[in-house]
Parts: C-alpha cells; structure tokens; sequence
C-alpha cells in the first residue's frame, strides 16, 4: 500500500474548525482514503473514507484533492472530546496483498478550551 | 452489542512465559485481526482471520500463533513471552474482508520482564 504523511501535532481551539492534512503522493488509482482517530487508553475508533469525491458524515467531511495526491479530513467545530491522535490510512480496494490497514504515527490534535 | 471485547485488560508476565490474549465480536463479523501498538508508534498488524478456521500472518507474527475455531472468537497467543512483546495489543473485526470500517476492542496492556 502507499504511505501518507501526516505532521505529528496539530492545535487547535474549542469550537473552531480544524483541518488535518495528509500527503499520499504515489496513490495508487484503486486505493480508498480512510481516517481512523484513537482517544486516550481507547481503540482506534473509524471516523470517515473515500474515494473520489468528497464526503461528509455526522462525524467529519473528507476533502480529497483533484489528483488524489492529497486529502484534508475537516472537524467543522472542534470539541474537548475530539482531542485524539488522527491515522490517515490507504487501502487498496483490491486487498490484493491480503493485508490490513497500515496505521503510522498519526497527528496528535489537542484542544484548547 | 458488545461488540469487541478483550481480555485481560493488563497482564505482567515473566521472560519465557506463555499466555493468551481473548478477543471476542458478538457482530457475525468475518474479518478479525491482532495489532499491536508500541509507545509512540502507530498499530502494526500481528495476523488477521478471514473467516472461521482460515488465519493468515500479518507484519509481525513472529512470537505469536493464533487460531479461529469459531467466528466469535480470535484469540492470540504468546508461545514463550519476551521484553519485545512488551506493547498493547488490539482486537478488531469488521463484517467481511471488503468492508472498510472496522472495529477495534479496548485493548490488553502486555507487560513483559
């Protein structure tokens, strides 16, 4: 699977929106773009994926770039509780090497109040 | 639903020892799998299970067998236990191989000296 690169920490305060990038530049055509959180002592916890296009849910929207090569997972009004290190993981639809997710260090996001 | 379960939630085993680490999904779900997250790092894949009876290796399976004689259950076991394995380890499933969302249990801290 290709890698993504995601900067290590990110801040950002109470009930403002937060943007959290992640870089894939050799993705390939058949891979989903998925984002996974984990809270404190908890297991990672599914938030959103996509293809294409962008997508929305009750938790978060994804925004991914035109050439795919990038995405933006987008918290419209951070809360105390979003504080969480954030995985942006590739999958190929395929599954063709049989393997999982690759989860790598993720950015921690903190919360201001 | 339970959903994923794991048992024990902290264990402190001795160089050399053996245990087993029990996960449960009370979902139907096919696909289960082992990680195992180290202080800092994001989760690495141990061995997954398609379905009942069929396991495969993961990222790093060395040290570690597992069995799945029944959908519900996936357990993972430490043949003979070394500081290495020192980490926390995490159950997940999702409903098949092809579904993007998968769910992840609480997870065992594994303490080895």
């Amino acid at each position: 699977d290709a890698k993504t690169t995601q900067p290590n920490s990110m801040e950002s305060n109470e009930e403002e929106p937060v943007h959290l990038p992640c870089n894939h530049s050799t993705i390939s055509g058949t891979d989903y773009i998925h984002w996974y959180r984990q809270l404190p002592s908890q297991g990672p916890e599914y938030v959103i994926h996509g293809l294409t296009s962008n997508v929305n849910n009750r938790m978060a929207s994804l925004a991914i770039a035109e050439d795919r090569k990038s995405s933006t997972l987008i918290l419209h009004r951070a809360t105390l509780r979003d504080a969480a290190v954030y995985y942006c993981i590739l999958r190929d639809v395929g599954f063709s090497n049989g393997q999982n997710f690759v989860f790598g260090p993720g950015t921690r996001l903190s919360v201001l109040p | 639903n339970a959903g994923v379960t794991q048992t024990p939630k902290f264990q402190v085993l001795k160089t050399g020892q053996s245990m087993t680490l029990q996960c449960a999904q009370d979902m139907n779900h096919e696909y289960m799998s082992w990680y195992r997250q180290d202080p800092g790092m994001g989760l690495r894949l141990i061995h997954y299970s398609v379905g009942a009876g069929i396991t495969d290796q993961g990222e790093v399976p060395n040290g570690y067998n597992v069995s799945r004689s029944t959908t519900e259950d996936f357990p993972l076991r430490l043949l003979s236990a070394a500081p290495s394995q020192t980490s926390v380890y995490f159950c997940a499933s999702s409903q098949n191989r092809g579904r993007l969302e998968q769910y992840f249990g609480p997870g065992t801290r594994l303490t080895v000296t």
